[in-house]
């Protein structure tokens, strides 16, 4: 069964802290994204990856960083750098560059307390 | 890429036709219109996209005027599983970003 899987779902941390989330395709796509999205709001970019070992910034990386060791996976880490972590995050991927059709996951719901 | 323009609410009967517009009066020629929907706490979904010509699939049928400054989503026969926040974007091939507006909160009613 293809797809993007991001986990957990629901997460909650400390404030200061920081925190990984999720993603993995399994789709075979080459590029990979971050988003956020806050209440009432659209998508914004964090980061984006083309290609394994590769990644660019997004509009609002501040805060946030991210690896791309694999081409299924490509892990978000928020920092304690980021004044307002708590949003829902979502992750995509797109199988090759003349493709728009981005898929998206389920996200994960980040809280900071 | 051109910026979009789209109701921010619309209204549909269960049954009927769900007809959801879109401005993009600065698009240019090799910019492609691409609609995708977001159901609550979910990811969002493609639904369907097109240069100029009129395109169809099993989710959706996409109108683009001759002109190309707007286009219309249409939804044959609603139902309420098709609540969703609708965006429409207007990108080159293989631009990398997707830029989300606030899109059109569609809501099917029983």
């Amino acid at each position: 069964d293809g797809g993007i899987t991001q986990s957990p779902k629901y997460l909650f941390r400390k404030e200061g802290q920081n925190v990984t989330l999720s993603c993995e395709q399994n789709l075979n796509h080459d590029a990979m994204y971050w988003y956020r999205q806050d209440p009432g709001q659209g998508l914004r970019l964090i980061y984006y990856s083309q290609i394994v070992n590769d990644f660019q910034k997004g509009d609002i990386a501040e805060g946030y960083s991210v690896s791309r060791e694999k081409k299924e996976s490509f892990p978000l880490t928020v920092t304690s750098a980021q004044k307002n972590p708590t949003a829902f995050y979502l992750c995509a991927s797109r199988p090759g560059t003349l493709h728009n059709e981005q898929f998206f996951g389920p996200g994960t719901r980040l809280t900071v307390l | 890429d051109a910026k979009t323009t789209q109701p921010p609410s619309m209204d549909c009967a269960e049954g009927r036709a769900a007809n959801l517009p879109c401005n993009h009066s600065t698009i240019s020629g090799n910019e492609y219109v691409y609609w995708y929907r977001q159901i609550h706490s979910q990811g969002p979904q493609y639904i369907i996209h097109g240069l100029k010509n009129n395109e169809t699939n099993e989710m959706a049928s996409l109108i683009i005027t001759e002109d190309r400054k707007s286009s219309t989503l249409i939804l044959p026969h609603a139902t309420l599983r098709d609540t969703a926040v609708y965006y429409c974007i207007a990108l080159f091939q293989g631009a990398q970003k997707l830029v989300f507006g606030q899109g059109t909160r569609l809501t099917i009613n029983p």
